[in-house]
């Protein structure tokens, strides 16, 4: 258990609709990153939050949106929904510090139908 | 951003190390080499880091060259357990904008 939590951890929906992900990070951690990973494909760097403020961004879609609470846990929001959404999505979170690491959640499994 | 170069797969025996190489042959001098690995669908596991030393943990140990162009991952005694998708990563950004960027990684099966 590496202490990250994602909710839900499985997720079906139809083309159009929007859904939220949500990630609780180990505790003390500020950092929270978001990660896609499409079937059989590697994992791609969507965003990262710092703290409460983004600080870093990857291959995001507009459609794509995410925030971290005051109280660090991060949402991610994904609207008007396309078959090729579906895929893993994980979330990491780290303390941020030079030479830390960072966990990740064991995800949540979108589909679009 | 730093990129790194894997062998797409590997067999290794059980019982015997298992020696994952990675190239990353433009890093920077403060950026840091993270290794994860995957297991099916699982979250990536964290694994081990190292920025110029040799490091060991009681999962694996870390080689990196002289010239930190490159490096080793080495799980000692391999087990079927040990069957996963390896990522060397070098991470990147400055503290608070870190970012750990997969490549497509090694898939490593561990043959009884």
């Amino acid at each position: 258990d590496s202490g990250v939590t994602q909710t839900p951890k499985h997720l079906i929906t139809a083309t159009g609709q929007r859904v939220t992900l949500r990630c609780s990070p180990r505790s003390g951690d500020l950092s929270v990153y978001w990660y896609q990973q499409s079937l059989d494909q590697g994992l791609q760097f969507l965003i990262q939050y710092y703290n409460g403020e983004e600080r870093a961004k990857g291959n995001i879609l507009e459609r794509f949106s995410a925030q971290q609470f005051p109280d660090l846990h991060s949402e991610l929001n994904l609207s008007s929904l396309e078959l090729g959404d579906s895929a893993l999505y994980f979330c990491a979170s780290s303390v941020g510090g030079l030479g830390t690491e960072a966990f990740f959640g064991q995800g949540t499994r979108l589909t679009v139908v | 951003d730093a990129k790194t170069t894997q062998p797409p797969s590997m067999d290794c025996a059980e019982g015997r190390a298992a020696n994952l190489p990675c190239n990353h042959s433009t890093i920077s001098g403060n950026e840091y080499v993270y290794w994860y690995r995957q297991i099916h669908s699982q979250g990536p596991q964290y694994i081990i880091h190292g920025l110029k030393n040799n490091e060991t943990n009681e999962m694996a140990s870390l080689i990196i060259t002289e010239d930190r162009k490159s490096s080793t991952l080495i799980l000692p005694h391999a087990t079927l357990r040990d069957t996963a998708v390896y990522y060397c990563i070098v991470r990147v950004g400055t503290s608070g904008t870190y970012k750990y960027i997969f490549g497509t990684g090694t898939r490593l099966k561990v043959l009884a």
